[in-house]
């Protein structure tokens, strides 16, 4: 059974840090893995797609990279801002029920100015 | 805009009487999904759609019912409500293929 983990929980960072949010998945076979954005009581914002033939995507500050033998994904935000402050969640497209989406429990990040 | 429009976006009830959360999406994709949310386990699916007249359960559709009459339009349908139905609910859609999807603003639905 797919499980996605993602650590830390939650963040606290001064402005202008550049930030790792990371993102683990027990089964190899997916179809592609999708980070979102979700502000406090707000729907999801997708922020990157990656297919499981890709090794990265890159959208202004943000950097999403995957290593599908490892089971393993990063969201990279360079120079954070309090407009960054969300939650971050993974989300993976699994093989054989690929309508389904199985999600991690999310990243709670604050930028503080 | 391409979007995912969910209604009503707040809800109250009381158990057993019957509602429907629309969900309409302008971007003629094919696969729609319900996800519930709730907090200690994350977003969860309820049904989806892979095209018109094309429904199937996910992972929690007890008390829950689809339809997918029009491509564009995926209601969730709670027949007899209950209070472990309180949640925030999420309609998706995407195309058919290997693409990311889409998500609405949510509804969040109390029953009391």
């Amino acid at each position: 059974k797919q499980e996605v983990t993602q650590i830390p929980a939650a963040l606290s960072v001064p402005e202008g840090e550049n930030l790792v949010l990371n993102c683990s998945f027990t089964d190899s076979a997916i179809y592609n893995l999708q980070w979102f954005r979700q502000d406090p009581g707000k729907g999801l914002t997708s922020l990157l797609l990656i297919q499981s033939s890709q090794r990265e995507q890159t959208s202004g500050r943000l950097n999403a990279s995957l290593d599908k033998s490892s089971g393993r994904s990063t969201l990279y935000i360079a120079a954070s801002q309090p407009g960054d402050s969300a939650t971050y969640l993974c989300a993976v497209s699994i093989s054989g029920g690929y309508n389904k989406l199985i999600f991690g429990a999310g990243t709670r990040l604050a930028v503080h100015p | 805009e391409a979007q995912v429009t969910q209604n009503p976006r707040y809800l109250i009830t009381v158990t057993g009487k019957k509602l429907t959360v629309t969900c309409s999406q302008n971007m003629n994709h094919e696969y729609m999904s319900w996800y519930r949310q709730d907090p200690g386990l994350g977003l969860r699916q309820i049904y989806y759609s892979m095209n018109v007249e094309v429904t199937d359960k996910g992972d929690v559709p007890e008390g829950y019912k689809v339809s997918r009459k029009e491509k564009r339009n995926f209601p969730l349908i709670l027949e007899s409500p209950s209070p472990n139905q309180t949640s925030l609910y999420f309609c998706a859609s995407r195309r058919e293929g290997f693409y990311g999807y889409t998500f609405g603003s949510g509804t969040r639905l109390t029953v009391v």
